[in-house]
């Protein structure tokens, strides 16, 4: 596709529930990061996949969340046993490579915790 | 105390002026300095990046970096409606992915 693509773009759920978010990041682009924006905030840095492995997952909040990336380009964020503090907007970015700095957002997928 | 601080405004000026925006920061290992857009509900657009000190410039906009004050600025000339948003500085270490972003300001242009 011709940008980074979130799905779903909105995601209600109730508390202790499991929730995937999917990533499709832009083609060629090796780089994948995933952030959480909460709401009158800057994105927050959680996961960032170079290629298949998550070479720096140190902004991942707690053992809840967990993200993959099996085949170097789409990428799924998996969240276990939700909290009302897990809403927030979970943004995914892509980019060339390690050394590029211009990194790509997709219009992220609002996560609601009821 | 945040790595990173930025007012987040609500700043509202009218069309045609220069608009300041600014961030200080702590980490005196930041090398990259990016100032992203973001329309509501819409992901950050990068619209600048600088490496290290120094100025910066693509059309109306304007970026500056001071090491040694750890403080950035972006400038806006002209302003239009269109550049209401919300504008986000962010930065990272060399050798580094993890981007440490602001909090944003929000940016009002009236006609």
């Amino acid at each position: 596709g011709a940008g980074v693509s979130q799905t779903p773009s909105n995601k209600v759920t109730e508390k202790g529930k499991y929730v995937e978010l999917r990533c499709d990041p832009i083609s060629g682009h090796t780089a994948l990061y995933w952030y959480r924006q909460s709401l009158g905030q800057g994105p927050e840095f959680l996961i960032y996949f170079q290629g298949t492995g998550a070479a720096d997952d140190s902004g991942l909040p707690n053992d809840r969340f967990f993200a993959v990336r099996p085949e170097g380009s789409v990428s799924t964020l998996k969240i276990q046993r939700t909290e009302r503090g897990d809403s927030a907007v979970y943004l995914c970015a892509s980019s060339l490579g390690h050394s590029n700095t211009e990194a790509f957002f997709g219009q992220g997928t609002r996560l609601t915790v009821v | 105390q945040k790595e990173v601080e930025q007012d987040p405004g609500p700043l509202s000026v009218p069309e045609g002026a220069i608009v300041s925006l600014n961030c200080t920061y702590s980490n005196s290992a930041f090398q990259y300095f990016m100032w992203y857009r973001q329309y509501s509900r819409k992901g950050p657009e990068l619209l600048m990046y600088t490496y290290s000190s120094g100025n910066k410039e693509d059309g109306r906009f304007t970026a500056q970096v001071d090491k040694s004050s750890k403080y950035i600025s972006l400038f806006i000339r002209d302003s239009q409606p269109s550049d209401s948003a919300t504008y986000l500085c962010a930065m990272k270490s060399g050798g580094y992915q993890k981007v440490t972003f602001g909090t944003g300001t929000k940016l009002q242009v009236i006609p």
